[in-house]
């Protein structure tokens, strides 16, 4: 059973940019999860996707943003790029909110 | 509001001993899960146990076991026989709902 995908693997953006992050859940996971791994920040919950709703976000700005499939994969978009949003942001997916969450490789994104 | 606290940023213990990991939480919750996750270099988060805390019974998985004190909101992880590959940041995690609360993780370093 393939597990979580994410892509690209790296991502290299200049301050101000878009960047779009993409994740495919495993099959059958209806819920996808993202954060972000900064340098001495830890992990921290940006956003939950369920069923194609938004359920809940972290302590971060609008301008992180995504959405999710009917397939159940999901997209997560930062805009006006900012140097502090360098970092590695992974994507988690589960079967429900109470079930433990299997994480993908990450994207490593780099702005400049 | 939840939070976990890992104390140890950095561990070592040498090749085939036993090294226990400490992990404390806090949550209002009644129902909630309790995690551990390794993270190798290669960066991808793995699952390593779970634990529910309605059990009173610690989880056990091969030579990873837990020792759940609910009252004293603790969580830490014995892994027994150590190996080289089980070197990686360690990170206890809370699921009381919706989202993963991450400790600021552990260093272990298992050395031949």
């Amino acid at each position: 059973e393939a597990g979580v995908t994410q892509s690209p693997t790296h991502l290299i953006k200049t301050r101000g940019q878009q960047a779009t992050l993409r994740c495919s859940p495993i099959s059958g996971h209806t819920s996808v999860y993202w954060y972000q791994q900064a340098l001495g920040l830890g992990l921290q919950f940006l956003l939950w996707y369920d069923e194609g709703e938004e359920r809940n976000r972290g302590n971060f700005p609008p301008r992180f943003s995504g959405r999710q499939f009917p397939n159940y994969s999901s997209e997560l978009n930062v805009n006006a790029l900012e140097l502090e949003d360098s970092a590695l942001y992974l994507c988690a997916s589960s079967l429900g909110d109470r079930f433990e969450q299997f994480f993908g490789p990450g994207t490593r994104l780099t702005v400049l | 509001a939840q939070t976990v606290t890992q104390s140890q940023p950095e561990m070592s213990v040498q090749e085939a001993e036993t090294v226990t990991l400490s992990c404390t939480y806090d949550t209002s919750e009644n129902n909630y899960y309790l995690f551990w996750y390794k993270q190798p270099p290669s960066r991808q988060m793995i699952l390593v146990i779970r634990q529910e805390a309605y059990k009173q019974q610690n989880a056990t998985e091969n030579r990873f076991s837990v020792n759940f004190q609910k009252a004293a909101k603790s969580f830490s992880l014995k892994i027994s026989d150590s190996q080289l590959g089980d070197t990686a940041m360690y990170f206890c995690a809370l699921n009381a709902g919706n989202m993963l609360t991450f400790g600021g993780g552990t260093r272990l370093m298992v050395k031949p």
